[in-house]
């Protein structure tokens, strides 16, 4: 159970274009979806954290315009790097919470993430 | 302010043997919890093992224990009876009960010998 879907694994494109990125919680709902960037040999770094029906919130430093998120559904989550350029290449993880029950300390549950390479 | 420091880039273990990941913390929260995560080549982060503050007893997971010293915010990751598929990024993490948030630390390779 609690499995992840993250697509696309990888998508290579010219700069300038939009990109999606789907994460999707396949046997469980997730009012709470993560997204994450990972440079090369480097951690996880928290981009924004995606609420079900409302606005993401964004960390410090991460560029909202930049990076649109939407929360649609309990089961779906997007993250559309707009106007691409290659500093934006990077590993992207999404991870999703569980609702089943209450209180604030479910595990994260992570996608396989998608690499991205802006040309 | 959440840290999580992993001073260990790398670590290396003979298959079968003992092999002790450290992660030291900082917050100034009393509600929090702690994992391990592991992340193979595939890049997909799975979780290892996690920690309530409030436990004094150490976790444990199969193979995979955890030696949790509140008082020195000290979380290390004891792997009993390596195997080869251990091998993989090892990340340490701690997250708040009143936010989701999970901050990572920078993380240990591990590497296992035959």
């Amino acid at each position: 159970g609690a499995v992840v879907s993250q697509h696309p694994s990888w998508v290579i494109c010219k700069s300038g274009t939009s990109v999606k990125i789907e994460c999707r919680s396949l046997d469980f709902q997730a009012t709470t979806m993560f997204w994450y960037r990972q440079f090369p040999k480097q951690s996880l770094m928290l981009m924004a954290t995606s609420n079900e029906g409302s606005k993401a919130t964004y960390e410090q430093g991460v560029e909202k315009d930049k990076f649109l998120i939407n929360h649609a559904s309990l089961t779906l989550s997007t993250l559309t790097v707009t106007s691409a350029h290659p500093e934006d290449s990077s590993f992207y993880i999404c991870s999703a919470r569980s609702t089943g029950r209450t209180g604030n300390n479910q595990p994260q549950h992570f996608g396989d993430g998608t690499r991205l390479s802006i040309l | 302010a959440q840290t999580v420091t992993q001073s260990q880039p790398e670590m290396s273990v003979q298959e079968a043997e003992t092999v002790t990941l450290s992660c030291t913390y900082d917050t100034s929260e009393s509600d929090y919890y702690l994992f391990w995560y592991k992340q193979p080549p595939s890049r997909q982060m799975i979780l290892v093992i996690r920690q309530e503050a409030y436990k004094q007893q150490n976790a444990t997971e199969n193979r995979f224990s955890v030696n949790f010293q509140k008082a020195a915010k000290s979380f290390s990751l004891k792997i009993s009876d390596s195997q080869l598929g251990d091998a993989a990024m090892y990340f340490c993490a701690s997250g708040l009960y009143n936010t989701d948030k999970l901050i990572f630390g920078t993380g240990t390779r591990l590497q296992v010998f035959p």
